[in-house]
């Protein structure tokens, strides 16, 4: 059973600081590596994606991924309150076998 | 580019009926997926399909079925709805089959059984 983790949350950071989000999968054989934001009744849009292990950023946004410890994080630098949101990780192997985490909750304090 | 339609985007049906939702990819893209989203169990794969075939299939009964047309939309299909089937149901598309593309997703039906 291919399984991706992540921690419920909710976590909260002050405006301005950086939020730190991970995700752990079980699945060696993945080869592709999602971050959805899925605002309270939306549908989740697509932030960014990595397949490289080591960093790749986008605007306010890195992703980090490390194939060898199966661990994959987001930080969002500047956080600001609109970033409030679920982060939901996601994970495939290539297949169009994506598997997603629960999501982690964060909340940006004013 | 239009993204990925979903009709309807509200339902309330009663158990025991049957429901129906529709999905219209973005043009081009090929592979469409649905979900089923809720509180307790968050995204739960359904079913893909590509080129009118399904590929995959999640751990759902046989209630839920699908398909897909020549042109790409798709539907997907609940039949006998327990209260349990209430949730958001997604449909996503992405260009490719074996791809890294990533899911595009719609805005979704929320389906509530009473």
């Amino acid at each position: 059973q291919k399984e991706v983790e992540q921690n419920s949350g909710p976590l909260s950071v002050p405006e301005g600081a950086i939020a730190s989000l991970n995700c752990t999968y079980s699945d060696r054989g993945s080869q592709s590596f999602f971050w959805y934001r899925q605002y309270s009744g939306k549908s989740p849009e697509l932030i960014m994606f990595i397949y490289s292990n080591g960093d790749k950023e986008d605007g306010r946004f890195t992703a980090q991924l490390n194939k060898a410890s199966q661990y994959v994080s987001l930080l969002i630098r500047d956080s600001q309150p609109s970033d409030s949101a679920t982060y939901l990780c996601a994970v495939n192997d290539y297949g169009q076998n994506f598997v997603f985490g629960p999501g982690t909750r964060l909340s940006v304090l004013p | 580019k239009a993204g990925v339609t979903q009709t309807p985007r509200y339902l309330i049906k009663t158990r025991g009926q049957q429901v129906t939702l529709s999905c219209s990819p973005i043009s081009g893209h090929r592979s469409v997926s649905w979900y089923q989203q809720t509180p307790g169990q968050g995204l739960q794969f359904l079913f893909e399909y590509f080129s009118e075939t399904q590929r995959n299939k999640g751990n759902f009964p046989g209630r839920f079925s699908g398909r897909q047309f020549s042109n790409s939309r798709s539907e997907m299909n609940v039949s006998t709805l327990e209260l349990g089937d209430s949730a958001l149901y997604l449909c996503a598309s992405s260009p490719l089959e074996g791809s890294h593309s990533p899911l595009h997703f719609g805005n979704g039906t929320r389906l509530t059984v009473t």
